[in-house]
């Protein structure tokens, strides 16, 4: 079984400064986890995904997540905050199977995420 | 390399109607998998296509169906449609052997309406 917890339903940040959005997961299988954001009216796009390669993951737009399997988190971060990044962000944890076995997406609740100019 | 490709975008039903939604994955994906969004559950898994065999479904009432067609291209059909089918539907497709280097890339989505 797995779950995932974002821990902030909206997250409100100044333009410039950093950002926080944090999620942890319970996974009865290593885990595969993802970062998702959707604009609004829009399908989910990739931010970033650990599969245990590294434990620091750079995605796209400047994001990274940190895995830290002690505390069960994958936090995702940004030094600096756009007006473009606002938008809703999703945790994602999968199992991760080799081979060819199906596997399923577990998504969090999602965090809002604004921008004040 | 072209994206996941929803049709159509918009839909507005009444109840008691049946729809049929379809998705074309990135060429080369065999897995396609589908997922209803609404505002109170968020995103949940309706089931999952790969090679035109169903390999795993969610938690979902058999008014919900899908196939997927030797070009790897999926279709899923809601009958007797009820207002709580209002939703987003997106699907995603991957490679579908899983591992580490597998992601699931997902579609705009189709937005259903049931009046």
């Amino acid at each position: 079984a797995q779950s995932v917890t974002q821990l902030d339903s909206h997250v409100s940040v100044s333009e410039g400064t950093p950002v926080l959005l944090r999620c942890n997961y319970s996974s009865s299988y290593s885990p595969s986890l993802f970062w998702y954001v959707q604009h609004p009216n829009k399908g989910l796009q990739l931010l970033l995904k650990y599969t245990s390669a590294a434990t620091l993951v750079k995605g796209i737009n400047g994001f990274e997540a940190e895995f830290k399997k002690s505390e069960t988190s994958f936090h995702l971060t940004k030094p600096s905050a756009h007006m473009s990044d606002a938008a809703e962000y999703f945790c994602v944890v999968s199992p991760k199977l080799s081979g060819a076995g199906s596997y399923q997406l577990t998504f969090g609740k999602g965090t809002k995420l604004s921008v004040i100019p | 390399k072209a994206g996941v490709t929803q049709t159509p975008r918009y839909l507005i039903k009444t109840r008691g109607q049946q729809v049929t939604l379809s998705c074309s994955p990135i060429s080369g994906h065999r897995s396609v998998s589908w997922y209803q969004q609404t505002p109170g559950q968020g995103l949940q898994f309706l089931f999952e296509y790969f090679s035109e065999t169903q390999r795993n479904k969610g938690n979902f009432p058999g008014r919900f169906s899908g196939r997927q067609f030797s070009n790897s291209r999926s279709e899923m059909n809601v009958s007797t449609l009820e207002l709580g089918d209002s939703a987003l539907y997106l699907c995603a497709s991957s490679l579908g052997f899983g591992g580490s280097t597998d992601t699931q890339y997902f579609g705009p989505g189709t937005r259903l309406t049931v009046l």
